[in-house]
């Protein structure tokens, strides 16, 4: 099956700067990579997504590139706030119907102000 | 919360007796997943259901069951509950863009 693994396990950055979280996969047949959020207690909340036909994708200070050829991809938090501390996780599949998620282990990033 | 509550929230119990979580949902997606969490191995599968009676085995199966009866529930049951199934367990509904959503979770303490 599908590995994931994900770099930094933690990861602190001061309020302003720039955070870069990677992960590479294994499978080369895995066509979605979404990004989650989760803080502390909560639920994991899906924060950007992307598809294996695009190599960039971008929301606000969040963005996240694709390299198919070397199986990894990144998440970039610019302009980092204190809200932006959590835990995040990167996922791989490639399911067309049912969509198996593979997990990274997670990176947790402090944001300190 | 894409319409997804989970019974219980907060569940301790002994070893060898069976437990069953609930995922309900209001949205009528088709497909449903079981995840757990455990520190240091982000999320893993347990089962998933792409339809009423349809379900399958994810990578973390040994140890549980599940059912779907309705297209809004979604059963996760052991059988018999061990320490080593103390987790936190995250139901998941997909939408058809393939996004998923998760459940506020249930934290299962076996003793």
């Amino acid at each position: 099956g599908e590995n994931v693994e994900q770099h930094p396990s933690t990861l602190s950055v001061q309020e302003g700067d720039s955070a870069v979280i990677k992960c590479t996969y294994s499978d080369s047949a895995s066509n979605y990579f979404p990004w989650y959020k989760q803080e502390l207690g909560k639920r994991p909340q899906l924060i950007i997504d992307i598809r294996s036909n695009v190599g960039e994708k971008k929301d606000q200070r969040i963005a996240v590139t694709l390299n198919k050829t070397a199986k990894h991809f990144s998440l970039h938090i610019t302009e980092t706030q204190p809200e932006d501390s959590a835990v995040y996780f990167c996922a791989a599949s490639r399911g067309t119907g049912a969509n198996n998620l593979f997990f990274g282990t997670g990176t947790r990033l402090t944001v300190i102000p | 919360d894409a319409g997804i509550t989970q019974s219980p929230r907060h569940k301790v119990t002994e070893t060898g007796t069976p437990v069953t979580l609930r995922c309900h949902q209001t949205e009528n997606h088709r497909y449903m997943y079981w995840y757990r969490q455990d520190p240091g191995h982000g999320l893993r599968l347990i089962h998933y259901s792409y339809g009423v009676k349809d379900t399958d085995k994810g990578e973390v199966s040994d140890g549980y069951s599940v059912s779907r009866s309705k297209t809004e529930d979604f059963l996760l049951t052991l059988e018999s509950a061990t320490s080593s199934q103390t987790s936190v367990y995250f139901c998941a509904i997909q939408r058809e863009g393939r996004e998923q959503y998760f459940g506020p979770g249930t934290r299962l303490t076996v003793t």
